[in-house]
């Protein structure tokens, strides 16, 4: 079965708070991408990382920072002292085999208070 | 940048007609184009893939007569939502590729379908 699986799906922080965004996935295929969106209430898609399957190495990009760990198949998101502007929902999402279809996790809808 | 445009962004219709949603790539050729649909407060669902100048492919328990996809160009894809529906309101989002790569997904901003 290929799924993407966000138990969380809501969280509420207070601004400054660090927070991370669970992600587990499953899939059979060797080859995939694994990425996350922010969708803000307009609805578009913000694009804001595509792992490979190959590699593991965990990125950071301002406050923002990812840890992929194929042992336990997961691909964990965490904001470092979140802002209001942060608020958004948050999808994990998995492209198998490299075929171009994403399959989308239900989404963790994450409010900062100021 | 890779930009996807969407067509109208928002559309009400009445139940029993039909609406056209275009995707557009502005500035590359895409092989391939995928539709996705949102419900309220949930998670994106492939509902097709649809290649250039062949049949689209459509999901599992996607209704290929009512969601009518047309990929004629290297630019454009068009969703028909035929006899809409209410239960057919929707958030639909379009992705493209370009030269099969298929690691690179561009979205569109969505278009907000509204059939009362």
């Amino acid at each position: 079965a290929q799924k993407v699986t966000q138990a969380q799906t809501e969280i509420s922080v207070v601004e400054k708070e660090d927070v991370t965004l669970d992600c587990v996935y499953e899939t059979r295929d060797t080859t995939y991408y694994l990425f996350w969106y922010k969708q803000p209430p307009s609805g578009e898609l913000v694009f804001l990382i595509r792992r490979n399957s190959f590699d593991e190495q965990n990125e950071i990009s301002g406050r923002y920072s990812w840890n992929f760990q194929k042992s336990t198949s997961s691909f964990n998101f965490t904001i470092t002292a979140s802002q209001v502007v942060d608020s958004a929902v948050y999808f994990c999402a998995l492209n198998p085999g490299n075929t171009g279809k994403l399959i989308f996790g239900q989404g963790t809808t994450l409010q900062v208070k100021p | 940048g890779a930009v996807v445009s969407q067509h109208p962004s928002w559309v009400i219709c009445k139940s029993g007609t039909s609406v056209k949603i275009e995707c557009r790539s502005l500035d590359f050729q895409a092989t391939t184009m995928f539709w996705y649909r949102q419900f309220p407060k949930q998670s994106l669902m492939l509902m097709a893939t649809s290649n250039e100048g062949s049949k689209a492919t459509y999901e599992q328990g996607v209704e290929k007569d009512k969601f009518l996809i047309n990929h004629a160009s290297l630019t454009l894809s068009t969703l028909t939502v035929t006899s809409a529906h209410p239960e057919d309101s929707s958030f639909y989002i379009c992705s493209a590729n370009r030269d099969y790569q298929y690691y690179e997904q561009y979205f569109g901003p969505g278009t907000r379908l509204t059939v009362t």
